[in-house]
């Protein structure tokens, strides 16, 4: 089955600076990568996705990279704020919906102000 | 996208005792799933909730110990059955449509004494 690896596991910035998670992933049939972001006490929310056949995507302070050739994606975060601070998680998945996602191990993003 | 509804949010229960936890989606879906946190990890899919059938249960999960339902499009139950304090967990309903990522609810967190 498919297995997603997340890095780095915890990650600091300073408020105003960027930050990026990156993750690879194994089934090369998998096409579409979603992005989560999950508060304190709370659900996971979806935040960006990306499918194979693009390449990369943007939503403001948001941005998503897929390199379908070395089944790696990452998350770009620019500008960070305080309230950006939470734990990301990736997936991977086949089918053209979310289908049954395998998710990484999550990076706890804390951005200090 | 979807808006979900998860209940009890939290509960404390006794051991040998079952719990059931209910999903409701504010419009149809077509993929409802059903997940297992450990605080500060990763999410662990328990089994699919299939639509007037019985669920598709991931390895290492069982009907006898989660048992499922899923009548129609927009609501879904998972009993935790017998539970022990290795039940403690967070557990956390998710939908999704055609071509969206998951909607997750706010998770149930079940504390076995």
């Amino acid at each position: 089955g498919e297995n997603v690896e997340q890095h780095p596991s915890t990650l600091s910035v300073q408020e105003g600076d960027s930050a990026v998670i990156k993750c690879t992933y194994s089934d090369s049939a998998s096409n579409y990568f979603p992005w989560y972001k999950q508060e304190l006490g709370k659900g996971p929310q979806l935040i960006i996705d990306i499918r194979s056949n693009v390449g990369e995507k943007k939503d403001q302070r948001i941005a998503v990279t897929l390199n379908k050739t070395a089944k790696h994606f990452s998350l770009h975060i620019t500008e960070t704020q305080p309230e950006d601070s939470a734990v990301y998680f990736c997936a991977a998945s086949t089918g053209t919906n979310a289908g049954k996602s395998t998710f990484g191990d999550g990076t706890t993003l804390t951005v200090k102000p | 996208s979807a808006v979900i509804s998860q209940k009890p949010s939290r509960d404390i229960c006794q051991r040998g005792t079952s719990l059931t936890i209910q999903c409701q989606v504010d419009s149809q879906v077509t993929m409802m799933f059903w997940y297992r946190q450990q605080p500060g990890q990763s999410l662990t899919l328990i089994a699919t909730a299939n639509q007037g059938s019985e669920a598709t249960y991931e390895s290492g999960f069982v009907i006898d110990k989660f048992p499922i339902s899923r009548p129609n499009l927009t609501f879904s139950t998972l009993t935790v059955s017998n539970m022990s304090p290795e039940d403690s967990s967070i557990y956390l309903c998710s939908a999704t449509g055609q071509y969206d990522g998951y909607t997750f609810g706010s998770g149930t967190r079940l504390t076995v004494v």
